[in-house]
């Protein structure tokens, strides 16, 4: 069975630019999570999809920060505009139900805002 | 919110060893995991173990739920243990999200 997938490994960009991450979760898995890592501290929860729709997205910096999950398979993350403070490891993470069971986590992309 | 903090923060071992790391917890909870960390980055689970007792290989697993702790055994290190060791919780008031614990940073010489 294949595991999350996610793309970029890693990105840099300047600050004030946009970027975007994609992610795709396990088959068959409904529910979809995007956390931030800042180096040195555990994930933070950013958005927790459930199927298509937003279950908590209560951490979310919404003046630059949006996801969406279209189709309630892959999901998209994006920046716009990047600060320096954005620099982290983006992780996404899929389980089956609707309440948390088990996470399984794809490899992350790492962000540096220059 | 619920509070998890994991103890001790940081661990030197050399191969061979046997370590014990403890999560604790300020509130019931419905689930926990314990997760590995490697120097990649990647996050690898280890258990999911919202009660009871688990084992796999040298790794074995305890949570009791009424104390509000877990605790993560690994028993004859090697050197690719190394890396950060989280414990994530969903409090039982069901926000059906995890919180991470504080990490414990491992490094098992050879």
């Amino acid at each position: 069975e294949a595991g999350v997938a996610q793309s970029p490994r890693y990105k840099i960009i300047e600050k004030r630019q946009s970027v975007a991450f994609w992610c795709n979760p396990i088959s068959g898995h409904a529910t979809l999570y995007w956390y931030q890592q800042i180096l040195g501290q555990g994930p933070k929860l950013l958005i927790q999809f459930q199927n298509n729709g937003v279950v908590d997205d209560s951490q979310l910096p919404k003046d630059r920060f949006s996801a969406e999950r279209l189709k309630g398979v892959d999901s998209t993350l994006k920046i716009q505009p990047a600060k320096l403070e954005d620099s982290a490891v983006y992780l996404c993470a899929s389980s089956s139900g609707p309440s948390v069971n088990e996470q399984f986590f794809g490899p992350g992309t790492r962000l540096t805002v220059l | 919110g619920i509070q998890v903090e994991q103890s001790p923060p940081d661990l030197i071992l050399q191969e061979g060893a046997n370590s014990t790391l403890r999560c604790n917890f300020s509130d019931s909870v419905n689930n926990l995991q314990w997760f590995h960390q490697n120097p990649w980055g990647q996050l690898i689970n280890l258990f999911y173990i919202p009660s009871g007792t688990k084992q796999n290989g040298r790794l074995s697993a305890t949570t009791v739920a009424t104390e509000r702790y877990s605790l993560l055994y690994i028993s004859s290190s090697q050197t690719t243990d190394s890396g950060v060791y989280f414990c994530a919780v969903e409090a039982a008031s069901g926000t059906y999200k995890y919180i991470f614990g504080t990490g414990t940073r491992l490094k098992v010489l050879a």
